[in-house]
């Protein structure tokens, strides 16, 4: 296995475009996270799936961003309409069951311009 | 709501031993504790479930006292290779809700 994979690792786009990210997490995982993180702060809670199902979403998150997640495996981010407050570093995790070890992805580091 | 952890850094020369403590206004039920380096992703050290646990690997320890509402990250005769920011996480609801963490230097 070869861990939690994130694609791309860089994104740069103009103010009021939209972005993709893309996550596959570990294999036989069944939780998957998203996570923002701006320079010196922590992970950012942004949602999590169990399978298929999106079962939190951070009340923080405007409605520019949803995720997917459509057969259990890997997830997608969308942002609509980028703003230069988007720029950050989107982090995906992974883990089998609750309290266990979450296995995060490099991570998509976003600029926007 | 975010736990609160101290101190926000710490400098350190290498054999030294630091403490990162992890507190929360609320119940605790679970703490993880991660380290990032600049430029990676964060790494798993250790999940602590129980009030009174306490776990550690090699020279990385840390307790959990659930009435305090607080856990502590020990890191005993400090390597260069401990260097890096430390978060602690709460469990809630099946997710980790992270500190904004402990940025740790160790200097030779």
């Amino acid at each position: 296995d070869t861990g939690v994979s994130q694609d791309p690792r860089h994104k740069i786009t103009k103010r009021g475009q939209n972005v993709t990210f893309r996550c596959d997490p570990i294999s036989e995982h069944n939780r998957l996270y998203w996570y923002r993180q701006t320079l010196g702060q922590g992970p950012e809670f942004l949602t999590y799936f169990q399978n298929e199902a999106q079962l939190e979403k951070s009340r923080l998150l405007s409605d520019r961003f949803s995720a997917e997640r459509p057969k259990g495996s890997f997830s997608t981010l969308e942002i609509q309409r980028t703003e230069q407050g988007d720029s950050a570093m989107y982090l995906c995790a992974s883990r089998g069951e609750m309290n266990t070890e979450a296995f995060f992805g490099q991570g998509t580091r976003l600029t926007v311009v | 709501q975010q736990p609160v952890q101290s101190p926000q850094a710490v400098i350190l020369r290498e054999g030294e031993d630091a403490v990162i403590n992890c507190s929360s206004s609320k119940a605790l039920y679970s703490v993880h504790w991660y380290r990032q380096k600049h430029g990676e992703a964060p790494v798993f050290l250790m999940i602590l479930l129980k009030g009174g646990e306490q776990k550690g690997h090699d020279k990385i320890s840390a307790s959990f006292n659930e009435k305090k509402q607080q856990s502590s990250l020990y890191l005993t005769a400090s390597q260069l290779s401990y260097s890096g920011t430390y978060f602690c996480g709460t469990g809630e609801d099946d997710k980790i809700i992270f500190g904004k963490g402990t940025r740790l230097h160790i200097l030779p």
